[in-house]
């Protein structure tokens, strides 16, 4: 079935280290994934994306991997600041769906100052 | 920058009673999605609407649940005899796309936290 695996659940990174997010998904057939940012109490709200004719996407110090051999793609942040603080959602679309989009289980990062 | 809006914010409703939340999609989207996020959990999947007919609706969405566009620019998600389990928060979404099929940014409403007594 349609599903996507996030990890880890929790992650705690000195202010101006990197982070990484990994995740997987079940089926070969995707073909564009988003990752949410979501601050306590508040929306998703969409800071980058990817479709699967690229590899990899990088918008300021937010970069996203794409690997469909091995079918997971990761989230880089760079050079965190506290601001950065929030849960991050992964998420799928996959070729069996018209739209619908399938998250992953979140990771709460906190970045240490 | 446009925005999805949702309304009411937060929603108390005594359990068995009926209750109805409110989306207004950004204007020139033309899918239309409900989620549902339990405290602590993840964002789960309820339904989509494309051409005033559900594309695809997940196991959560059963015959307790149905959305309607009322109008040019509304969508509802109503929940006929609320359980329970129904208290989360719900989000309204929208997208571009064309010819039923989307892979485009969905955009999320601020959600209505639904408290079931």
């Amino acid at each position: 079935g349609e599903n996507v695996e996030q990890h880890p659940s929790t992650l705690s990174v000195q202010e101006g280290d990197s982070a990484v997010i990994k995740c997987t998904y079940s089926d070969s057939a995707s073909n564009y994934f988003p990752w949410y940012k979501q601050e306590l109490g508040k929306r998703p709200q969409l800071i980058i994306d990817i479709r699967s004719n690229v590899g990899e996407k990088k918008d300021q110090r937010i970069a996203v991997t794409l690997n469909k051999t091995a079918k997971h793609f990761s989230l880089h942040i760079t050079e965190t600041q506290p601001e950065d603080s929030a849960v991050y959602f992964c998420a799928a679309k996959f070729d069996s769906s018209a739209s619908k989009i399938i998250f992953g289980s979140g990771t709460r990062l906190s970045i240490r100052p | 920058e446009p925005e999805v809006t949702q309304t009411p914010s937060h929603q108390v409703t005594q359990m068995g009673q009926e209750v109805i939340l409110r989306c207004v999609p950004i204007s020139n989207h033309l899918y239309f999605y409900w989620y549902r996020q339990i405290l602590g959990q993840k964002v789960e999947f309820l339904v989509s609407f494309y051409n005033n007919e559900i594309s695809e609706k997940s196991e959560i969405f059963d015959d307790q649940f149905s959305v309607e566009r009322p109008d040019g620019s509304n969508f509802t998600l109503k929940i006929r005899s609320t359980k329970l389990e129904d208290s989360a928060m719900y989000f309204c979404a929208s997208s571009e796309g064309q010819g039923g099929i989307s892979n485009q940014p969905q955009h999320f409403g601020d959600g209505t936290r639904l408290s079931i007594l």
